[in-house]
């Protein structure tokens, strides 16, 4: 049963805490994606991966960090140095980057709340 | 940059109804745009994906149109059920010169709620 995995589902931090929050695939996509949205916004990209062992920022990237060491795994790390971290995230992988031509797919989230 | 307005925040129709949602972007065309359909507190999922050359496209009771002179994608649901009930994303190409430049991006969705 093919998809894309999230965990842990709801996420509780401490201001100063590093987390990070997993992504799995098993859809043999390249392309990896992680955006955040907060409530009236749309999906803001925070990382993008098309290829093991390379990824790249997107629109806000500033206080978070990915790994992409396996095709199946792209997991998010939000440090310390994100200001405003209390949001919804949603990681996705598509066949390949060609933009907007391959459609994603998305993962059922993770909700991050700082204490 | 290329910028997308979906502009209804909110949608209210009777069940049996046609909902009709609007997509404008800014730029230059994009080659594809997609809809993708979310419910509360899930990922999107994708429902449709049209090329610029396509002026039209249908599944089931979902159907897109794409007026790149209007820079406008309208999304249609026929015969409106309250499962229908969710917020509707249109996301296409980032690219500033149109194409299939660029990341996809989101608009902020428009949540539509149907009455029985």
């Amino acid at each position: 049963d093919g998809g894309i995995t999230q965990s842990p589902k709801y996420l509780f931090r401490k201001e100063g805490q590093n987390v990070t929050l997993s992504c799995e695939q098993n859809l043999n996509h390249d392309a990896m994606y992680w955006y955040r949205q907060d409530p009236g916004q749309g999906l803001r990209l925070i990382y993008y991966s098309q290829i093991v062992n390379d990824f790249q920022k997107g629109d806000i990237a500033e206080g978070y960090s990915v790994s992409r060491e396996k095709k199946e795994s792209f997991p998010l790390t939000v440090t310390s140095a994100q200001k405003n971290p209390t949001a919804f995230y949603l990681c996705a992988s598509s066949m390949g980057l060609a933009g907007g031509y391959n459609e994603q797919f998305f993962g059922p989230g993770t909700r991050l709340t700082v204490l | 940059s290329q910028k997308i307005e979906q502009n209804s925040e909110a949608l209210n129709i009777q069940e049996g109804k046609t909902a009709t949602l609007t997509c404008n972007y800014t730029n230059y065309s994009p080659a594809y745009l997609q809809w993708y359909r979310q419910d509360p507190g899930r990922g999107p999922v994708f429902l449709l994906l049209i090329r610029e050359n396509e002026k039209e496209k249908r599944k089931e009771r979902l159907k897109v149109t794409f007026d790149t002179t209007l820079k406008q994608s309208l999304f249609h649901i026929t015969a409106s059920q309250p499962a229908d009930s969710a917020t509707y994303l249109c996301a296409l190409a980032s690219g500033e010169y149109g194409g299939s430049q660029g990341n996809l991006i989101f608009g902020k969705g428009t949540k539509l709620s149907v009455k029985p």
